[in-house]
C-alpha cells in the first residue's frame, strides 16, 4: 500500500525551512528519501532504519517514528538547490515484496 | 564510477507495435527494479531482480509486460501491443541488496521516455 505524502506542495524563499511527512498504514522496516529535479532521475537523500540507524547525506535531517510507521524529512535554510520533488519509499514488513513502494510525492520550489 | 544506464532515453512507437527496454546496471548490484512515472506522478513498482532468485513480478500491469535478466547484469523491459496508457517514463534502478533493500540506497537510471502514438 502506497504512503501517503503531505503537504503535496510548498513553496519556499530562500532561507525558510520546511517539514515533508510520510505516513504508513504498515510497520516498516526502513524509509528512504529521494529527490527528484524536472527531468532528471530521483537521487537517494537518506535511509532510516527501523532501530533508529540513518544512512544519508550529512545536510539533510529525518526522523523515524516505528511505532506511528510516520517519517518526516527536515529542510532547514533551504537553497535554490533544494528545489524538485521529494519522494518517500517504504519497505514494509508484512509483504514479501522486496521493492520499495513509494508515495506520490512533494513538489517543493524555494524562491529567490 | 559508471551508473545505471538505460536505453533508448526515449522511445516513439505505434499503438500495438512491441518495444524493449535496456538497462545497465551499475557492476556488482545483485538487486534491479523497474519503476514506471507517468507525467506528474510518483513512482509505480513493476519488478524487482535480486541475484538467481525468482523475480517478483507482483507490479507488473498486465500480461503484456514482461522482464528479464541475465545473471547481475543487464535486464530488459519488454511491452508488447503497446497501448496509448503504457506513456510514461521507465526507471530502472539497481542496488547493493542482499537479503533486503532495507539499508542500501536505489541508484536510477534517467530513464526511457516511452510515447504510444
Amino acid at each position: 500500500q502506497q504512503p501517503v505524502q503531505s503537504p503535496q506542495a510548498v513553496i519556499l524563499r530562500e532561507g525558510e525551512d520546511a517539514v515533508i511527512n510520510c505516513s504508513s498504514s504498515k510497520a516498516l522496516y526502513s524509509v528512504h528519501w529521494y529527490r527528484q529535479k524536472h527531468g532528471e532521475a530521483p537521487v537517494f537523500l537518506m535511509i532510516l532504519l527501523k532501530g533508529g540507524e540513518q544512512k544519508g547525506h550529512e545536510k539533510i535531517s529525518a526522523s523515524f517514528n516505528e511505532k506511528k510507521q510516520q517519517s518526516s524529512l527536515y529542510l532547514t535554510a533551504s537553497q535554490l538547490s533544494y528545489s524538485g520533488t521529494y519522494f518517500c519509499g517504504t519497505d514494509p514488513m508484512d509483504t514479501g515484496r522486496r521493492a520499495l513502494t513509494f508515495g506520490s510525492g512533494t513538489r517543493l520550489q524555494v524562491q529567490p | 564510477g559508471a551508473g545505471v544506464s538505460q536505453s533508448p532515453s526515449n522511445k516513439v512507437t505505434e499503438k500495438g507495435k512491441d518495444v524493449e527496454l535496456r538497462c545497465d546496471p551499475i557492476s556488482g548490484h545483485t538487486a534491479l527494479y523497474w519503476y514506471r512515472q507517468r507525467l506528474g506522478q510518483g513512482l509505480e513498482f513493476l519488478i524487482y531482480f535480486q541475484g538467481n532468485s525468482a523475480p517478483d513480478k507482483s507490479g507488473l500491469p498486465s500480461d503484456r509486460f514482461s522482464a528479464e535478466r541475465t545473471g547481475e547484469s543487464v535486464s530488459t523491459l519488454t511491452i508488447q501491443r503497446t497501448q496509448q496508457e503504457d506513456s510514461a517514463v521507465y526507471l530502472c534502478a539497481s542496488s547493493l541488496a542482499g537479503q533486503g533493500i532495507y539499508n542500501s540506497p536505489l541508484h536510477f537510471g534517467n530513464g526511457t521516455r516511452l510515447t504510444v502514438t
